[in-house]
């Protein structure tokens, strides 16, 4: 009973490497979300997916790019990683049909140097 | 953007008093959830709501949506270590939203 899955868990990147960050749902759930963490403050929204094949921009998108591969997958990447981008980054999948509870994965803690 | 304050930001508690905790915003929700998050971990959902006045409770955990329905609160009663944590309180401003909005959190500690 996986829920959502995110890999890797860790992650230490030099400044202008590129990286993308991969997440897996098995509760056969249209809707996926990426969201980024930093220390005091609540989640942020980078991306969304509505549905497969469809993706949205969030509250802080830039620097970031992300492809919907399937229903179950959805992944973040960046190109260009900078120190600013340090943060613990979370997946999270829910039902179809907007303002339904989202469920999180374990996040990826990334470091960028 | 929407903006959810939720309050108190920390709070230390002895072991099987009751907890009480707040999320406000000026702008109306239409949803409102309530997370619970472990060190290392990710947000776990505790309660969801839905209607305004709305009271649901999850075990020894009750949440009510405020009438305005620009406010949710969160209590916990005889609270134990497990307890400990970050709550957040996070909600939907307008209706078939994808875009959650999360407060900054209220980190609770439990003196046994």
């Amino acid at each position: 009973n996986a829920g959502v899955t995110q890999t890797p868990k860790f992650q230490v990147l030099k400044t202008g490497q590129s990286m993308t960050l991969q997440c897996a749902q098995d509760m056969n759930h249209n809707s996926m979300y990426w969201y980024r963490q930093d220390p005091g403050m609540g989640l942020r929204l980078i991306y969304y997916s509505a549905s497969e094949g469809t993706t949205d921009k969030g509250e802080v998108p830039n620097g970031y790019n992300v492809s919907r591969l399937n229903k179950r997958e959805f992944s973040l990447r960046l190109e260009s990683a900078a120190p600013s981008q340090t943060s613990v980054y979370f997946c999270a999948s829910s039902a179809t049909g907007g303002n339904q509870p989202q469920h999180f994965g374990d996040g990826t803690r990334l470091s960028i140097l | 953007g929407q903006q959810l304050n939720q309050s108190p930001q920390s709070m230390f508690i002895q072991e099987g008093e009751d907890v009480s905790m707040n999320c406000t915003s000026s702008s109306i929700f239409n949803t409102w959830l309530w997370y619970k998050q472990d060190p290392g971990e990710g947000p776990v959902l505790l309660i969801a709501l839905y209607k305004a006045g709305e009271l649901t409770s999850n075990g020894r955990l009750t949440a009510q949506f405020g009438i305005t329905r620009k406010d949710s609160f969160l209590n916990i009663s005889a609270s134990i270590p497990s307890d400990v944590g970050i709550y957040f309180c996070a909600g939907y401003s307008g209706a078939g939203s994808y875009q959650l909005t999360f407060g900054k959190g209220t980190k609770l500690s439990v003196i046994p």
